[in-house]
């Protein structure tokens, strides 16, 4: 069964401090693997995407990793900000026939307090 | 170029009404996905769409939802005689083509769905 898993659930941080946020995915046959930002109240917005032969992203204070053998990526964000409160959500592309399906996470949510 | 638009971003229905949803897709996007997020669960899949096609239906419930993407005008997400289960946000998003490994939906803001 094709599944993504995230942790933590959630995670509060001091701004200013680093965090790293993980997911690993049981999905085959993999096709590529995105993190999102939803704020609250709002549509997630895409940060990184990365394909198989990919292992490591960067958009800005995010960086995204992706370990293909171990089905496992993480998302690190340096030097967090107040704004990086959000809900972070790490989707998984399978391969279906000529289409591509989007398993999503459950999302870690961020809190960064001051 | 404008973003993707839903509108309404708030709606409140009594059980058993109807309740129409429209999202207008990010400009030369062609492709349209409908999600539904519950208070505290992440995103589930609903349906997605090409101009006038249903491509995968397959996180539809069978009863009292569809969908549509009218060759012309904004896709339309339709719940028959609501129920309080069906109070939810609801997003939609648009990608110009599929197909290619590295398409992203672009989402819109959602519309959220109270049944009272």
């Amino acid at each position: 069964k094709n599944q993504v898993e995230q942790s933590p659930q959630s995670l509060i941080i001091l701004e200013g401090k680093n965090c790293t946020l993980q997911c690993n995915y049981t999905v085959s046959p993999f096709s590529n693997l995105r993190w999102y930002k939803q704020d609250t109240g709002r549509g997630p917005v895409s940060l990184t995407i990365m394909t198989f032969s990919e292992n490591t992203k960067s958009n800005g204070r995010y960086t995204a990793t992706l370990d293909a053998d171990t089905k496992q990526s993480s998302l690190h964000i340096t030097a967090s900000q107040l704004s990086d409160s959000a809900s972070y959500i790490c989707v998984v592309s399978a391969l279906a026939g000529n289409n591509r399906k989007l398993i999503w996470g459950l999302g870690t949510s961020l809190a960064v307090n001051p | 170029n404008a973003g993707v638009m839903q509108n309404p971003r708030h709606l409140v229905r009594r059980r058993g009404q109807e309740a129409r949803l429209r999202c207008s897709p990010m400009k030369g996007h062609s492709h349209v996905y409908w999600y539904r997020q519950l208070p505290e669960e992440g995103l589930k899949f609903m349906v997605y769409l090409q101009k006038e096609n249903i491509i995968d239906e397959s996180g539809m419930p069978k009863e009292r939802f569809s969908a549509e993407f009218p060759k012309e005008g904004p896709s339309i997400l339709r719940i028959q005689q609501v129920v309080r289960g069906d109070s939810a946000a609801y997003f939609c998003a648009s990608s110009p083509r599929t197909g290619t490994e590295k398409e992203t939906q672009y989402f819109g803001p959602g519309t959220r769905l109270l049944v009272l």
